[in-house]
């Protein structure tokens, strides 16, 4: 069974803040991370992929890979209200379908 | 088209009604997924095409769920004899062959109320 972990949250910040989110997960042939976005009432919004243990950085946002620790992260530098949504972690083991989290809501005050 | 479409947007309907759920894929994108997110969780795969060819069914609930993608394009998920428990947004997704890690890019989603 391929499980995906977050934790619920609401995780609060303040604006300008750095917003830490986690995820872990118990497939170790997984191969490729995704971070996507979720605003209420909307559909997921990809925003970070990972595939390489280490950092990747675009703009506002790091993702971090650990295999060793089956530990996928994603920072949001200078937080902002606008960022305030659901997070879901989502992994894939091969081409083909993504394992997804439950989400961490992440709210960030003005 | 420019994005994952799908329709309706909204579904209601009754208890042993069969429904039929439509997904029209970025253009190009040769692979098409199903999913079903039910509130406060993350989606949670149904089945997967790469063309006409349905790659895997292994999440569909049971047997009153199947999909067909004819020609390689518009999907149709179709619900038999619906219960109430099948009410939940489902969505669809896309990839195209290009995307090394198999970035797939979600639409709007129906939202299916079982009554």
């Amino acid at each position: 069974q391929k499980e995906v972990e977050q934790n619920s949250g609401p995780l609060s910040v303040p604006e300008g803040a750095i917003a830490s989110l986690n995820c872990t997960y118990s497939d170790r042939g997984s191969q490729s991370f995704f971070w996507y976005r979720q605003y209420s009432g909307k559909s997921p919004e990809l925003i970070m992929f990972i595939y390489s243990n280490g950092d990747k950085e675009d703009g506002r946002f790091t993702a971090q890979l650990n295999k060793a620790s089956q530990y996928v992260s994603l920072l949001i530098r200078d937080s902002q209200p606008s960022d305030s949504a659901t997070y879901l972690c989502a992994v894939n083991a091969g081409y083909s379908t993504l394992t997804f989290g439950k989400g961490t809501m992440l709210l960030v005050s003005p | 088209g420019a994005g994952v479409s799908q329709s309706p947007r909204y579904k209601v309907t009754k208890r042993g009604q069969d429904v039929a759920l439509r997904c029209d894929p970025i253009s190009g994108h040769v692979s098409l997924y199903w999913y079903r997110q039910a509130l406060g969780q993350g989606p949670e795969f149904l089945t997967y095409f790469n063309y006409e060819a349905q790659q895997d069914k292994s999440g569909l609930p049971n047997d009153r769920f199947s999909a067909e993608r004819p020609e390689g394009s518009i999907s149709t998920l179709t619900i038999q004899r619906t219960e109430q428990r099948d009410s939940a947004m489902y969505r669809c997704a896309s990839s195209h062959p290009d995307l090394s890690y198999n970035e797939q890019f979600f639409g709007p989603g129906t939202r299916l109320t079982v009554l």
